[in-house]
């Protein structure tokens, strides 16, 4: 089993919705969590931590379940510019490496 | 603000040509990691470092060697190039293991 696990996609969504992206990890033991984003054929880049309490960016909103090992990023008012693809990373208990989903693809459409 | 620079960012090789990837990050963090990113595959750690003067194997280190002899750079070596390490390479640092961390532009590699 993959360490870090999340529906490919594509998820395509007119401009205003509201769209959500999951993530399940298979250790208990990970300690921190995050969401990247990357656009097409450019580098991954921070879009939000994740923490236990959940946490909210503008429209954007992270929330982690330890209990059930999920993480899920949810995006209000979806924009044009929100098509890209979001990649699900944990870093496992020996706190060294990030380990990426394979990435969901967004494409917000007019 | 530099950040995270990788060089070259374009490169074709010969099976079994050599090459290197070189990685500098001028934010001082100690950890600096190389990936590669495959289409249907995610981003996978091939080497790590955690601080100047170590390296440590990811999930992927088979055909690479790294060195880290300066805390700023970190280079990835191919001694001989194959068509399977076709791929974009991402090079990235943290200031510790667990936080955010930031990544180079990549490099684009084909071996012919």
């Amino acid at each position: 089993r993959k360490e870090v696990e999340q529906d490919p996609g594509p998820f395509n969504v007119p401009e205003g919705a509201t769209v959500a992206f999951n993530c399940t990890y298979s250790n208990s033991a990970s300690q921190s969590f995050f969401w990247y984003r990357q656009d097409c054929r450019k580098e991954p880049k921070l879009l939000m931590s994740v923490y236990s309490s959940g946490n909210e960016d503008g429209r954007f909103t992270a929330q982690l379940n330890r209990a059930s090992q999920y993480i899920s990023l949810l995006i209000r008012d979806s924009k044009l510019s929100d098509s890209a693809t979001y990649l699900c990373v944990v870093v496992g208990p020996a706190g060294y490496a990030l380990n990426f989903g394979k990435g969901t693809s967004l494409l917000v459409t007019p | 603000n530099a950040g995270v620079t990788q060089t070259p960012k374009f490169r074709v090789l010969k099976t079994g040509q050599s090459m290197t990837l070189l990685c500098a990050q001028d934010m001082n963090h100690e950890y600096m990691y190389w990936y590669r990113q495959d289409p249907g595959m995610g981003l996978r750690l091939i080497h790590y470092s955690v601080g100047e003067g170590t390296t440590a194997k990811g999930e992927v280190p088979d055909g690479y060697n790294v060195s880290r002899l300066k805390k700023q750079n970190f280079l990835l070596g191919l001694e001989s190039a194959a068509p399977s390490q076709t791929s974009v390479y991402f090079c990235a640092s943290s200031p510790w293991g667990g936080a955010e961390a930031f990544f180079g532009q990549g490099t684009r590699l084909t071996v012919v």
